[in-house]
């Protein structure tokens, strides 16, 4: 296992369509997050699984997105009727979550482009 | 609202200059403060700091942690052009683990 994998990198959608993304942490990371970064700005959280369930949400996701993560292994965030603001790179990040050593693993994120 | 805050936004210097870089933050139930650079993908680690005063080195840059005055530096020491990235500052904050980021610096260094 070689890191944090992010499928697909690049997105480009019209406006109005759907769309998922799909990371597969570090198998023995039981602690996954959901990033989005935008142009000049640093990530924001978007939410957090320990193993299967959902702990918690940022407020800047929308009832539009949505995250999975079943079985406590990959995780999918899908976004519904994508608009041009959700152009952006959407980063994934695992972590076994040991106290005091929150030392995190991003993938190489998705960039999506919304036209 | 939790805050982190990174000073300058951008920064142009040449090869051999020496960089601050500044991190301040405003968090509850902080845990830890991390570094990372940036170039055009994923953010890599640089450092993770927990307790104050201790310095954390490696190679030509430094960090260090003020807990009482709620700010961070990262010091980068003769300057090369492949530190040209972006560096972010980030918070864990609370029993969660997610992380607070701040805008990020540019940081630019010409031949």
């Amino acid at each position: 296992d070689t890191g944090v994998s992010q499928d697909p990198r690049h997105k480009i959608t019209k406006r109005g369509q759907n769309v998922t993304f799909r990371c597969d942490p570090i198998s023995e990371h039981n602690r996954l997050y959901w990033y989005r970064q935008t142009l000049g700005q640093g990530p924001e959280f978007l939410t957090y699984f320990q193993n299967e369930a959902q702990l918690e949400k940022s407020r800047l996701l929308s009832d539009r997105f949505s995250a999975e993560r079943p079985k406590g292994s990959f995780s999918t965030l899908e976004i519904q009727r994508t608009e041009q603001g959700d152009s952006a790179m959407y980063l994934c990040a695992s972590s076994t979550g040991t106290a005091y050593n929150y030392g995190y693993t991003f993938g190489s994120g998705t960039r999506l482009t919304v036209v | 609202e939790d805050k982190v805050v990174q000073s300058p936004l951008s920064l142009v210097v040449h090869e051999g200059d020496t960089v601050t870089l500044n991190c301040s933050y405003e968090v509850t139930n902080f845990r830890s403060l991390l570094w990372y650079k940036q170039e055009k993908k994923a953010p890599t680690f640089l450092f993770m700091l927990t307790s104050s005063g201790i310095e954390k080195k490696s190679g030509r840059l430094s960090s260090i942690l003020d807990k009482k005055e709620l700010f961070s530096i990262l010091n980068i020491t003769a300057t090369q052009t492949g530190d040209s990235a972006i560096y972010l500052c980030a918070v864990v904050s609370g029993n969660t683990g997610k992380l607070i980021f701040g805008q990020g610096t540019t940081l630019q260094v010409k031949p």
